[in-house]
């Protein structure tokens, strides 16, 4: 599975968008790009996987580039309660078992 | 519904014991997973199971072992804790497939804390 590099952490207001960014330059044709979060110290949640287009729920928004060597995750209006660590991945999903490698991830810090 | 149950939820066991953690799933999912994350990193897979039946090695195995008994359950065992062991242990679910709809990742459970001293 393709390398991710994200920012160790970020701050952001609360009511504000924080725009997460992932860097996966080495990505295959085949890969997703999933992004997951990880509150204090409870199971990592996923939020959101895309391929190639830009992808919305109701918890975030995934905007991938065009050539798909790069990922924003945007959560809209960020709360105190999405302070969390935020996992970037991209994994193919081939096989009999999609395996997922975290990182360390980028701790995002949501304030008053 | 409960999604990923693991038990116990703490465990403190002395160099040498061996102990079982359990892990069970009602979403019907094929693969079964075991991380481990020890403080300030990201999660390490100790070993996975595709299907019922079948058990492979990830990236940290050594020192464990695993048996998926049915479906639901995936059970991780420490046959002679070390405390290098010490560690929050995850155990995830997924559906099979091939991405697109349907499929959503993984499904964690709450963890269990296991301190070997």
């Amino acid at each position: 599975d393709a390398k991710t590099t994200q920012p160790t952490s970020m701050d952001c207001a609360e009511g504000r968008a924080a725009n997460l960014p992932c860097n996966h330059s080495t990505i295959s044709g085949n890969e997703y790009v999933y992004w997951y979060r990880q509150i204090h110290s409870q199971g990592p949640q996923y939020i959101i996987h895309g391929l190639k287009n830009n992808e919305t729920n109701e918890m975030a928004s995934l905007i991938i580039t065009e050539d798909r060597k790069s990922s924003t995750l945007i959560l809209p209006h960020a709360t105190l309660r999405d302070t969390a660590v935020y996992y970037c991945i991209v994994r193919a999903l081939t096989g009999t078992a999609s395996k997922l490698t975290f990182g360390t991830g980028t701790r995002l810090q949501v304030t008053l | 519904n409960a999604g990923v149950t693991q038990t116990p939820k703490f465990q403190v066991l002395k160099t040498g014991q061996s102990m079982t953690l359990q892990c069970a799933q009602d979403m019907n999912h094929n693969s079964m997973y075991w991380y481990r994350q020890d403080p300030g990193m990201g999660l390490r897979l100790i070993y996975y199971s595709a299907s019922e039946g079948t058990t492979d090695k990830g990236e940290v195995p050594n020192g464990y072992n695993v048996s998926r008994l049915n479906k639901r359950e995936f059970s991780l065992r420490l046959e002679s804790a070390a405390p290098s062991q010490t560690s929050v242990y995850f155990c995830a679910s997924s559906s099979r497939g091939i991405g697109g709809v349907g499929n959503y990742g993984y499904t964690f459970g709450s963890g269990t804390r296991l301190t070997v001293v």
